[in-house]
């Protein structure tokens, strides 16, 4: 089975605090996915991964970076936490193979800046 | 640019009744259409997909058609368990776009 996990499922932070999301999948899948979850508005792209070092913003990329040094982990960072940033975040990861392809989700983190 | 719409929740239902969550989306192209489930404090997971007009995906007694002509993705059941209780997200992907769009989910509440 794949398997896609994140580093922690609680996290509270401080405002102004450099944040770091780490995700690992474990099938050797090249394309991974940063979402953020939040009542109302469903899932939305932070950033994804295509490959190693290759990264593209998603819809909402402001106030997120990541990195991806190697194939099977993703991290995402927050440069300078805020309140407005407190959510549910998703990893996720894929075969690149056409438009049928199935997303395997991590557990979630759930964020919380005061 | 593509969007994916749902019938907002929750939906509150008694054990052994009929579901359907409605789905519309808007996209150019043939997308493919998929329904996640996300039971509570979970990742999500792929419930069913189909990828092309008219297919019907299905697993665990959920159904659902593509019906190009509505643009509409419905998911069904016949008889809904407790254990059905959980958010269920409709997302489309096409060609040339590698992340999901997502809709904005529907709480599922089945009471016993």
């Amino acid at each position: 089975d794949v398997k896609v996990t994140q580093s922690s499922r609680y996290l509270v932070k401080r405002t102004g605090e450099k944040v770091f999301l780490e995700c690992v999948q474990d099938m050797d899948h090249e394309n991974m996915f940063w979402y953020r979850q939040d009542p109302g508005l469903g899932l939305r792209l932070i950033y994804f991964s295509y490959d190693v070092k290759m990264k593209e913003k998603g819809d909402i990329p402001e106030g997120y970076s990541v990195s991806r040094e190697k194939k099977e982990r993703f991290s995402l960072i927050l440069e300078s936490a805020s309140t407005n940033q407190t959510s549910m975040y998703l990893c996720a990861s894929s075969l690149p193979t056409g438009a049928a392809y199935e997303q395997y989700f991590g557990p979630g983190t759930r964020l919380t800046v005061t | 640019g593509d969007s994916v719409t749902q019938m907002e929740g929750p939906v509150t239902l008694s054990e052994e009744a009929f579901l359907t969550i409605n789905c519309t989306y808007t996209a150019t192209g043939y997308p493919s259409l998929f329904w996640y489930v996300q039971y509570p404090g979970e990742g999500l997971q792929l419930l069913l997909k189909a990828t092309k007009a008219d297919d019907k995906g299905s697993n665990k007694g959920f159904e659902a058609t593509y019906r190009k002509e509505t643009t509409s993705f419905h998911l069904e059941k016949g008889s809904v368990q407790v254990s059905d209780s959980a958010v269920y997200f409709c997302a489309l992907s096409r060609a040339g776009r590698r992340a999901l769009t997502f809709g904005s989910g529907t709480r599922l509440q089945v009471q016993p």
